[in-house]
């Protein structure tokens, strides 16, 4: 069981430059979502997802794009960087979407530079 | 609006003493739950302890415990016996059905452990 695997580790773009970031995870969760960690901002949730075909917008969406074909992937595409999005980023996973009871796991995160 | 207040941005604690993190939160919903992660140094996202909106008792995990006072909406994170290890930064979340079961993350607190 590998939970919340991401792919790279590190990352770094040209502005303009487009790329995905991959997640995926192995224990067939319904709810997954991305974040970005900014120092003094806590996580911020880019997109989110409640199961296959199913996405939806966070608070900030802006510059990215996501897609869920399927249970195990929600790769996060930047489509051209900017240096505002030099961030972690956080790919994490969650049983359900209800309010209960429902741990995310998060995976290790990327760590992205645009310069 | 659906917000989480952290307004501690540092703390100190000498080891082996007891420790409160204070986190407030704003819904107007009744169902909702609230977590707190734990981010050592390292990066990951270390999921700590659960409290549900229903739950009639203080939720407890180990040396973790989360005071919970719903009318002042409040979810405190005490640790006790603090020890070296505890040194890192904590995130207190909220999940709630009308925030689409969408997880708000406050902006964290990060706590010194001294020997």
């Amino acid at each position: 069981n590998a939970g919340v695997t991401q792919t790279p580790k590190f990352q770094v773009l040209k502005t303009g430059q487009s790329m995905t970031l991959q997640c995926a995870q192995d224990m067939n969760h319904e709810y997954m979502s991305w974040y970005r960690q900014d120092p003094g901002m806590g996580l911020r949730l880019i997109h989110y997802s409640v199961g296959a075909g199913i996405t939806d917008q966070g608070e900030v969406p802006n510059g990215y794009n996501v897609s869920r074909s399927t249970t195990e992937d929600f790769p996060l595409r930047l489509l051209s960087a900017a240096p505002s999005q030099t961030s972690v980023y956080f790919c994490a996973s969650s049983q359900g979407s209800g309010w209960e009871y429902n741990e995310q796991f998060f995976g290790p995160g990327t760590r992205l530079t645009v310069l | 609006a659906q917000k989480i207040t952290q307004t501690q941005p540092g703390m100190f604690v000498q080891e082996k003493e007891a420790v409160t993190l204070d986190c407030t939160y704003d819904t107007s919903d009744q169902s909702y739950g609230l977590f707190w992660y734990k981010q050592p140094s390292s990066g990951e996202m270390i999921f700590l302890i659960y409290q549900g909106s229903y739950d009639e008792q203080n939720a407890t995990e180990g040396r973790y415990s989360l005071n919970f006072q719903k009318a002042r909406k409040s979810a405190n994170l005490v640790i006790s016996a603090s020890q070296l290890g505890d040194s890192a930064m904590y995130f207190c979340a909220m999940r709630t059905t009308s925030g689409t079961y969408k997880y708000i993350f406050g902006t964290g607190t990060r706590l010194k452990v001294l020997a």
